[in-house]
């Protein structure tokens, strides 16, 4: 299984709803991340999960809400969102290896705040 | 500060042609790691090719190859034999042991294959 699968692949919501974005991987690998793509942009990292632990957080609004339940899980939390936030996000993994380290990526989540 | 750029926005390349897409990157570190990334209209992000910078040997892998010059800092992606699925965004990615987790993306070239 060599996949990364996000759920939902679409969400439209408003800035008063509550929602989460779910990510799962089975490689085995120990470092997760979330990233927010605009059209025709690159990706853009917002939170990176290391052994369970939050490593790195790009100083992200705490409108949103990362959470890494176990080794192969991360969610990640929306609350009182803004239109400005509608955009790709990508969950990745990789195996968090100094030697030996490539990223993985889903298919992502299309988010459109109304 | 390590970054990215990729100088061309978007390249077109005609169906069983050759192209070259350009990416240098800026590090004083002497270990790191180089990738290339494909972005088709499905938006998912599809590793393509990637390279150590202490292997002299430039990685390929089928139609895809690199070109890297380390003392120039340079890493370009050619794409031999294009076919019409071969149309994409194409970023350049850099890592290094040193900064942990942290891939740095270049803002992409979107890729056009003709007919």
């Amino acid at each position: 299984d060599t996949e990364v699968t996000q759920t939902p692949k679409h969400l439209v919501m408003g800035m008063t709803n509550k929602k989460s974005l779910k990510c799962e991987q089975h490689m085995g690998h120990r470092a997760m991340y979330w990233y927010k793509q605009k059209a025709k942009k690159p990706p853009e990292l917002m939170f990176v999960y290391s052994y369970e632990k939050l490593s790195i957080n790009e100083s992200v609004p705490s409108r949103f809400s990362p959470e890494c339940p176990n080794s192969s899980l991360l969610n990640l939390h929306l609350h009182a969102l803004q239109p400005e936030d509608s955009a790709l996000y990508l969950c990745a993994s990789s195996q968090d290896d100094q030697n030996e380290e490539k990223l993985f990526f889903g298919s992502g989540t299309q988010l459109s705040v109304l | 500060a390590q970054t990215v750029t990729q100088s061309q926005p978007e390249m077109s390349v005609q169906e069983a042609e050759t192209v070259t897409l350009s990416c240098t990157y800026d590090t004083s570190e002497s270990d790191y790691y180089l990738f290339w990334y494909k972005q088709p209209p499905s938006r998912q992000m599809i590793l393509v090719i990637r390279q150590e910078a202490y292997k002299q040997q430039n990685a390929t892998e089928n139609r895809f190859s690199v070109n890297f010059q380390k003392a120039a800092k340079s890493f370009s992606l050619k794409i031999s034999d294009s076919q019409l699925g071969d149309a994409a965004m194409y970023f350049c990615a850099y890592r290094t042991p040193n900064t942990g987790n942290q891939f740095y993306f270049g803002t992409g070239t979107s890729l056009t294959v003709i007919p």
